[in-house]
Formats: structure tokens, sequence, C-alpha cells
């Protein structure tokens, strides 16, 4: 079955703190992974996706299929970070976006 | 652009009637994507839309049906509507031909409350 799986439904890091947000995956064929984030009183929009193997903001993810996980990190959490941040997971023909349940991230002062 | 726009915001109905909800993607996005939002869960996929033909569905009922039009604008539709369908539902547009790892935009959502 396909799934995503995001373990924390709040996380909450001191400003300057690593952050680490998880996120496992199960699919049975190539999976393609994204996070999106929502912030407060916004859309919920693209942060990155692994293809691209970007940095958005700061925040890097790497899928390791070994452990069909894709989780979200920055060195450094800024309290301009805190939103709900969304994990999902496509398939290459499928036309189908599964997403998990959400993280929130509270950035303490 | 003001982006993906969605109508209408908000929308009380009860149960057994019929609801109609409507999204406009950006302009020159010619795919629409259709999800379900329950309170205290991610967006739920239920229907993705490419050039007016259905190129995908998710778990939902047939209760649940959608069309895109010429101008690549959409309309969902729910029939005979449960206390469970209310939600937000989210729509998302993209430049999505055959390639599937595309950045969505999304609306910012109608929310359905069905009595």
């Amino acid at each position: 079955a396909q799934r995503v799986t995001q373990p924390e439904k709040l996380l909450s890091v001191f400003k300057g703190a690593p952050v680490e947000l998880k996120c496992n995956y199960s699919y049975s064929g190539s999976p393609e992974l994204f996070w999106y984030v929502q912030y407060s009183r916004q859309r919920l929009q693209l942060l990155l996706r692994h293809i691209s193997r970007e940095s958005i903001k700061g925040f890097t993810a790497d899928l390791n299929k070994g452990e069909t996980s894709f989780h979200l990190k920055k060195p450094f959490a800024q309290e301009e970070d805190s939103a709900m941040y969304y994990c999902a997971l496509s398939g290459r023909g499928t036309y189908k976006y599964i997403f998990g349940t959400g993280t929130r991230l509270k950035v303490l002062a | 652009d003001a982006g993906v726009t969605q109508s209408p915001t908000h929308l009380i109905k009860t149960r057994g009637q019929h609801v109609t909800l409507r999204c406009s993607p950006i302009s020159g996005h010619k795919s629409v994507s259709w999800y379900q939002q329950v309170l205290g869960q991610g967006p739920q996929f239920i229907f993705q839309y490419y050039e007016k033909e259905e190129r995908g569905r998710g778990n939902f009922p047939d209760r649940f049906s959608a069309r895109q039009f010429p101008n690549y604008s959409s309309e969902l539709n729910v029939n005979a509507l449960l206390l469970g369908d209310s939600a937000l539902y989210l729509c998302a547009s993209s430049l999505a031909s055959l390639e599937v790892s595309v950045e969505q935009f999304f609306g910012p959502g109608t929310r359905l409350t069905v009595l």
C-alpha cells in the first residue's frame, strides 16, 4: 500500500537549534517525494522536491530508498520557519499524490 | 495573476444535498487536482484532470465527480452529502503533462460544512 508517515504531530525547537522533520514512505514503484509547507494564513506551497536536490530557505531533504525516508533538515531553525509541514509522495505515471498527516513546527525564541 | 482561485470560500449544506465547488487554475496551467482535507489530516487526493480528461482518481465514492472545461477551470461535485464530507476542499493546478514531478500550486480552499 502507498503510504506516507509523519510520526510527529508537533515539533518544538529553540531558535538556532537544528531541525529534523521525519517522513517515511511505503511505495512499490519508483517514488517521487516532496515537502510542502503552509505558513499561518497562507496557502499550501512547495518547499522542495527530491529530484531537484536543492536547498530552499536552508532546508534540505535526501531520499533514502534503503530506509524509505525523506527527512527534512535545517541546521539552524529560525522563528519564521514556524509552520505546518507536509511530506508528499507520488510516482511516475500514477498522477496521484499522497500526503502525510503533517508536522507542526514551532520555533521558540 | 491571482494564483489559483476557488469559490465559494465557505459553504453550509445539509445531509442529502448536492454541492458544486469551482476552481480556476493559474493561466497556462492545464492540469487541475482536487483534494479533501479533514481537520487534523493531510490533503487526500480525489481527482486529477489534464486537458479535460480524468487522469487519476483517489479512493472516494462515486458520489464525488468532477470535470474540466475548455478554459481549464474545473468543478467538483458531491452528491448525497454526508456529515463526513465536511472538510476543506483544495484545488491545485500545475503545468503537468506527462511529467509527474512538477510543482502543484494550491488555492485557498473551500470550507464545506454539512449539517
